[in-house]
């Protein structure tokens, strides 16, 4: 799998676009960039893949750079809820996932 | 769909006791789940996955006679914390394989005391 690199931690005001970077430079071809979360105390929930291509679904955009060397997860309009640790993951196939740190999101009322 | 039932939610036990925690896929099968467990403030580990009808393979470092994994069937998987002690208290999470990604459990809270 991929290593991915992302900030710590970010804050995102309240009912603004939350923007997470994710550098996964290493990517290979066949990797997808997954980007899961986790609300404290619960297990992770699946947001969002892709592989080139930008992606939307009714929870996020996944934009991808050309080069597939980064991605960006947004959040349209951030919530207290989406107060949360986002991790973003390579993973190839059926392949495990393997968890790095995260950022840890903080929405400011 | 494609939910996954972990119990119990959370455990206290005695230190030398053991413990089961269950993981179920409820409206899919799924041949492989994963075991993670999580402390506090830090990210998922993966210990082991789980092979329906085979033996587990285990993460390096992590125990497979302190940590039992049974997947008997397709719907689930079963992780033992054998002979308990306060430094294995954790969020335990399982994980279930299905067509297009996975599914997580919402995970276990073990205290030891």
């Amino acid at each position: 799998d991929a290593k991915t690199t992302q900030p710590t931690s970010m804050d995102c005001a309240e009912g603004r676009a939350a923007n997470l970077p994710c550098n996964h430079s290493t990517i290979s071809g066949n990797e997808y960039v997954y980007w899961y979360r986790q609300i404290h105390s619960q297990g992770p929930q699946y947001i969002i893949h892709g592989l080139k291509n930008n992606e939307t679904n009714e929870m996020a955009s996944l934009i991808i750079t050309e080069d597939r060397k980064s991605s960006t997860l947004i959040l349209p309009h951030a919530t207290l809820r989406d107060t949360a640790v986002y991790y973003c993951i390579g993973r190839e196939g059926d392949d495990k996932i393997i968890f790095g740190k995260g950022t840890r999101l903080h929405i400011l009322p | 769909g494609a939910v996954v039932s972990q119990h119990p939610s959370w455990v206290i036990c005695k230190s030398g006791t053991s413990v089961k925690i269950e993981c179920r896929s409820l409206d899919f099968q799924a041949t492989t789940m994963f075991w993670y467990r999580q402390f506090p403030k830090q990210s998922l580990m993966l210990m082991a996955t789980s092979n329906e009808g085979s033996k587990a393979t285990y993460e390096q470092g992590v125990e497979k006679d302190k940590f039992l994994i049974n997947h008997a069937s397709l719907t689930l998987s079963t992780l033992t914390v054998t002979s308990a002690h306060p430094e294995d208290s954790s969020f335990y999470i399982c994980s279930a394989r299905r067509q297009g990604g996975y599914t997580f459990g919402s995970g276990t809270r073990l205290t030891v005391v």
